[in-house]
């Protein structure tokens, strides 16, 4: 049972690049979320989708784009990379529906990315 | 949500349990009480949640008092593996069955001595 998984573990770019981070879940959840977790800040949240094809701003969207063209991935695009972006990404999911366990989210192990 | 006190640091003893209180005194009717931890370098993970009755699972247990105004999660018999940051999160099921994200706070760093 794989979970939710994210990949690459680690990233080092540079200014200007695109960097693309991938999530992939095989529990089928309707809902994925991207977050940001800085010293200071906690986590943010940067952009969340409640079915494929379906997304939506968070807290702290500039500067990333998503898609979720299949339920179980929803990659993160930093379309062009900037040094406040540095920090560790998590994806997380939840099944949604009625109810508090519908609501419970699942988080992946994280993405350590440092943009120089 | 309804905004959670946590202590900022805590320390248990391997092998006792570990209390972990939070204070939510403006928690609505309507809002349940998670709690979710991270342990060093990974990922946040659910613990436990409750609406008003005191609730256990295979990971601790969450009393929740009668008023709803406080709450203590209790990991009955703790390890060196159970260091980590506690988040208390106070929320209300989001409208129409979908989810919103998580507020996380500071929480609270639990350390256990060996």
């Amino acid at each position: 049972d794989a979970g939710i998984t994210q990949s690459p573990r680690y990233k080092i770019t540079e200014t200007g690049r695109q960097v693309t981070l991938m999530c992939h879940q095989t529990w089928s959840h309707s809902y994925m979320f991207w977050y940001r977790q800085d010293l200071g800040h906690g986590l943010r949240l940067i952009y969340y989708s409640a079915a494929a094809d379906i997304t939506d701003k968070g807290e702290v969207p500039d500067g990333y784009v998503v898609s979720r063209s299949k339920t179980e991935n929803f990659p993160l695009t930093l379309e062009s990379a900037t040094r406040s972006q540095t920090s560790v990404y998590f994806c997380a999911s939840s099944e949604a529906g009625d109810g508090p366990n519908g609501e419970t989210q699942y988080f992946g192990p994280g993405t350590r990315l440092l943009v120089l | 949500d309804a905004k959670t006190t946590q202590p900022p640091s805590m320390d248990c003893a391997e092998g006792r349990a570990a209390n972990l209180p939070c204070n939510h005194s403006t928690i609505s009717g309507n809002e349940y009480v998670y709690w979710y931890r991270q342990i060093h370098s990974q990922g946040p993970q659910y613990i436990i949640h409750g609406l008003k009755n005191n609730e256990t699972n295979e990971m601790a247990s969450l009393i929740i008092t009668e008023d709803r105004k406080s709450s203590t999660l209790i990991l009955p018999h703790a390890t060196l593996r159970d260091t980590a940051v506690y988040y208390c999160i106070v929320r209300a099921l989001s409208s129409g069955g979908g989810a919103d994200g998580l507020t996380f706070g500071k929480g609270t760093h639990l350390i256990i001595q060996p």
